[in-house]
């Protein structure tokens, strides 16, 4: 069975430092994708950023990249220079082979000024 | 180009009432997802369509939930006798495929509240 599991309810930044947010999985595909979303107070939901478990290289979008350590089952999300637009609340989630997508259960990320 | 649509925005009903929600995708996309979302909490996975292929309900919480789709078109949740513990954000998201790296493309969801 797929597992998504985000350690941290809550987290803080600085203003123009970089975070690690945390998230582990557990699948036993072979194949499968790993996505972050952000979810600001509005609602709607933000793609940033895809991993795919046979890339050879960690994502990287923007001020956005993926830690990917597979052996490890970690996909953390690293944002560099936060700003105060990223205050929100991150998801991890989970693709299989047969499509079924999981979430985990989101990090509140705050930035201060 | 339109994005997902779901409407209602919002739904106030009363307990024991029947609610149906609707999705429509972004053409084209093949895959479609609905998750709930309680308040301060992550979303939980309800039901995945890919094409014609027989959907995984896997994340129905009950038999009072059920969804539909017509073809690679509109899907429409519903459930049944609702209850108060079924009040949440319904969220409907669609991509271009079900599988590898096409991301989901999420509506703007139903809020419903059971009253």
């Amino acid at each position: 069975a797929q597992k998504i599991t985000q350690t941290q309810p809550g987290m803080f930044v600085q203003e123009k430092e970089a975070v690690t947010l945390d998230c582990t999985y557990d699948t036993s595909d072979p194949s499968y994708g790993l996505f972050w979303y952000k979810q600001p107070s509005s609602g709607e939901m933000i793609f940033l950023i895809y991993q795919g478990s046979y890339d050879q290289q960690n994502a990287t979008e923007g001020r956005y990249s993926l830690n990917f350590q597979k052996a490890r089952k970690s996909a953390n999300l690293v944002i560099s220079a936060s700003q105060l637009g990223d205050s929100a609340m991150y998801f991890c989630a989970m693709r299989s082979e047969e499509g079924k997508l999981i979430f985990g259960q989101g990090t509140e990320l705050s930035v201060k000024p | 180009g339109a994005g997902v649509s779901q409407s209602p925005s919002n739904k106030v009903t009363e307990k024991g009432k029947d609610v149906e929600l609707r999705c429509d995708p972004i053409s084209g996309h093949t895959a479609l997802y609905w998750y709930r979302q309680r308040l301060g909490q992550g979303l939980e996975f309800l039901i995945y369509f890919q094409g014609n292929s027989a959907p995984d309900k896997s994340g129905l919480p009950s038999d009072r939930f059920s969804a539909e789709r017509t073809g690679e078109s509109v899907s429409t949740l519903t459930i049944q006798r609702t209850q108060q513990e079924d009040s949440a954000v319904y969220l409907c998201a669609s991509s271009l495929a079900g599988q590898g790296r096409s991301p989901l493309h999420f509506g703007n969801g139903t809020r419903l509240t059971v009253t």
